[in-house]
């Protein structure tokens, strides 16, 4: 079953803007990573943010987590027509072995 | 090539017949996970090796499905009597702990 949902299931907007997704789940983690995935491609791993960390940056990118709402947003500004893809959240949870459970992702489309 | 390979790229067979797909992961990464993902969804937790130890296996994976990694080095993932069901991509991932996934391009399975 899947642990997390992202919002919005699409999200469409112009280059230059920021794009916005959210991520809720319901398990205590280890820590919470974002990926991004391109049509019939495999996933790529964007960034891994720890279950003690509030904030991360990488490039255009930043990552919140806040662990009390069980809840994450990734930020991609000053959006590119390459950034069109789907993005999915992924829980590294506590229990069991550790495994990554991902949502059902947000599909981005950035028009020219 | 320091990525996942996985192999083949696309395979299509008839129902009911037998299929094996191969992933070579990161040499260094000692755990391999192999997900399946449909059209529209995020990828789901299939089997998980740590070494050649192979220590969860997801209730989807049915007694048709068997995962093998010898030597803890490459992994196959055989499916027997393919139902159309089982039309999907087949990612494979390498990993160390706390840090993100790398995953292959994905086998797409076409069972017709």
């Amino acid at each position: 079953s899947q642990q997390g949902e992202e919002d919005p299931q699409a999200l469409s907007i112009q280059e230059g803007e920021n794009a916005t997704m959210n991520c809720s789940y319901k398990t205590s983690i280890n820590n919470l990573q974002w990926y991004r995935q391109n049509s019939g491609r495999g996933l790529v791993h964007l960034i891994l943010i720890r279950s003690n960390e509030r904030e991360k940056h990488s490039g255009r990118l930043r990552v919140t987590l806040d662990t009390s709402k069980k809840s994450s947003s990734l930020l991609i500004t000053a959006s590119r027509a390459a950034d069109t893809a789907s993005y999915f959240c992924a829980t590294d949870i506590l229990q069991g072995a550790q495994k990554l459970v991902f949502g059902q992702g947000t599909r981005l489309t950035i028009n020219p | 090539d320091t990525g996942v390979s996985q192999d083949p790229r696309h395979k299509i067979t008839k129902r009911g017949q037998n299929v094996t797909f191969r992933c070579d992961p990161i040499s260094e990464h000692n755990r391999l996970y192999w997900y399946r993902q449909t059209l529209g969804q995020g990828p789901e937790f299939l089997t998980y090796f740590q070494n050649e130890a192979q220590l969860e296996k997801s209730r989807l994976l049915s007694d048709r499905f068997s995962a093998e990694r010898p030597k803890g080095s490459f992994s196959t993932l055989e499916i027997q009597r393919t139902e159309q069901g089982d039309s999907a991509m087949y990612l494979c991932a390498s990993a160390q702990r706390n840090y993100g996934y790398t995953f292959g391009s994905g086998t797409r399975l076409t069972v017709v």
